[in-house]
């Protein structure tokens, strides 16, 4: 089956600095999707990108299909950013997911 | 909009027994899935439904059964609860194969 690597496994940050988390996948997809769930547990939906970029405020995410791979940024980082970012992609065209096992990010005031 | 609502949060069950875990979305979305999650890992896939009166397996169905009879509700059924079930399990919904998913808030489940 497919495989999902995210990068790094854990990052600590400073509030106020930047970062990228990296997203790698071994087959084609049809759909790619960025979550992060926060310390109670809530699984918030970032992005839907299968391909090119998007911004939302802080956060940008671009995604490379032919090359494999997906980039979340995050700038100015807070501390309500710290939780766990998970990708997750879908070959079924059902949109059935497939994550990974997530990048956990703590940012320190 | 309620968004995704799962019912209960937190759950203690004894080996053996069967429950129905809720969850209904008021999103009008056609596709529902059940997700499950362990300590440390990402989600794994359940059983999935992509409009009322379809359903079909994911990556570990083995021990639960789904139904999706209307558009709002998609019940997951434990049939006999084992320790292996112990878990977190996350149910979302979204409004085609080409949109991004809403999920719930979880239930804690820990089989006894």
């Amino acid at each position: 089956g497919i495989q999902v690597e995210q990068s790094p496994p854990d990052l600590i940050l400073q509030e106020g600095a930047n970062s990228t988390l990296r997203c790698n996948f071994s087959d084609s997809v049809n759909n790619l999707q960025w979550f992060h769930q926060n310390p109670w547990g809530q699984l918030i939906n970032l992005f839907y990108i299968p391909s090119g970029t998007k911004q939302n405020g802080r956060l940008s995410a671009t995604t490379v299909a032919t090359e494999r791979y997906s980039l979340l940024y995050i700038s100015s980082s807070q501390t309500t950013d710290s939780g766990v970012y998970f990708c997750a992609v879908d070959q079924t065209g059902a949109n059935n997911l497939f994550f990974g096992t997530g990048t956990r990010l703590t940012v320190i005031p | 909009n309620a968004g995704v609502t799962q019912t209960p949060k937190f759950q203690v069950l004894k080996t053996g027994q069967s429950m129905t875990l809720q969850c209904a979305q008021d999103m009008n979305h056609e596709y529902m899935s059940w997700y499950r999650q362990d300590p440390g890992m990402g989600l794994r896939l359940i059983h999935y439904s992509v409009g009322a009166g379809i359903t079909d397996q994911g990556e570990v169905p083995n021990g639960y059964n789904v139904s999706r009879s209307t558009t709002e509700d998609f019940p997951l059924r434990l049939l006999s609860a084992a320790p292996s079930q112990t878990s977190v399990y996350f149910c979302a919904s979204a409004r085609g194969s080409n949109y991004g998913y809403t999920f719930g808030s979880g239930t804690r489940l820990t089989v006894v």
